[in-house]
């Protein structure tokens, strides 16, 4: 069975600039999760959805991130604009059904630099 | 407060040893709890799953205290293999969903 994908794998970017990540769940997982992981710390979740709406983005910078998933599939992370402070690994993870305590599969991440 | 909270290790121990790692949630509300290992630049992957009255899997035994809030991970026989780090994550209730903890880094040496 196919894991879950992200692309691309690494990005460097200058301040200011804007970046999108692409994720690609298990199939047939319903609920998709984007973490943002800082150098040093655990995943801090920053959007969830579960098919095509919004479940929890409590955590999300509003003002410069926005995620979407067509389709209740794929979905896209985008920053606009960078900060230096945004340089982390940003992890998509997916799980099967609706229920919370799934067990959630990361994918192999995006690493991001803002210089 | 941090709303997941582990021991900041570093461990560093023999191969053979037994570790014990231990974490704190803050919100008593959680319902489900798990260990995640991370390799160095790889992504989480489900270690196991902490079940309120306690459970095992090979040299793996997990542990949760409700009333003092705090989840373990006990680890015999070490293997250079363990080495790792091991993030807790606690979660959801009605606030939130999934937390993670910040990770204990563990090294077991020859």
């Amino acid at each position: 069975e196919a894991g879950v994908a992200q692309s691309p794998r690494y990005k460097i970017i200058e301040k200011r600039q804007s970046v999108a990540f692409w994720c690609n769940p298990i199939s047939g997982h319903a609920t998709l999760y984007w973490y943002q992981q800082i150098l040093g710390q655990g995943p801090k979740l920053l959007i969830q959805f579960q098919n095509n709406g919004v479940v929890d983005d409590s955590q999300l910078p509003k003002d410069r991130f926005s995620a979407e998933r067509l389709k209740g599939v794929d979905s896209t992370l985008k920053i606009q604009p960078a900060k230096l402070e945004d340089s982390a690994v940003y992890l998509c993870a997916s799980s099967l059904g609706t229920g919370k305590a799934d067990t959630q599969y990361f994918g192999p991440g995006t690493r991001l630099t803002v210089l | 407060r941090k709303e997941v909270e582990q021991d900041p290790g570093p461990f560093n121990v023999p191969e053979g040893a037994t570790v014990a790692f231990n974490c704190t949630y803050s919100n008593s509300a959680s319902q489900s709890f798990f260990w995640y290992r991370q390799d160095c630049r790889k992504e989480p992957k489900l270690l196991m799953s902490v079940y309120s009255s306690g459970n095992e899997d090979g040299r793996f035994t997990a542990q949760l205290n409700r009333a003092s809030q705090y989840i373990s991970l006990l680890i015999r026989d070490s293997k250079l293999s363990d080495s790792a780090t091991y993030l807790c994550v606690a979660g959801p209730s009605e606030n939130y969903d999934m937390r993670f903890g910040a990770g204990t880094r563990l090294t077991v040496k020859p």
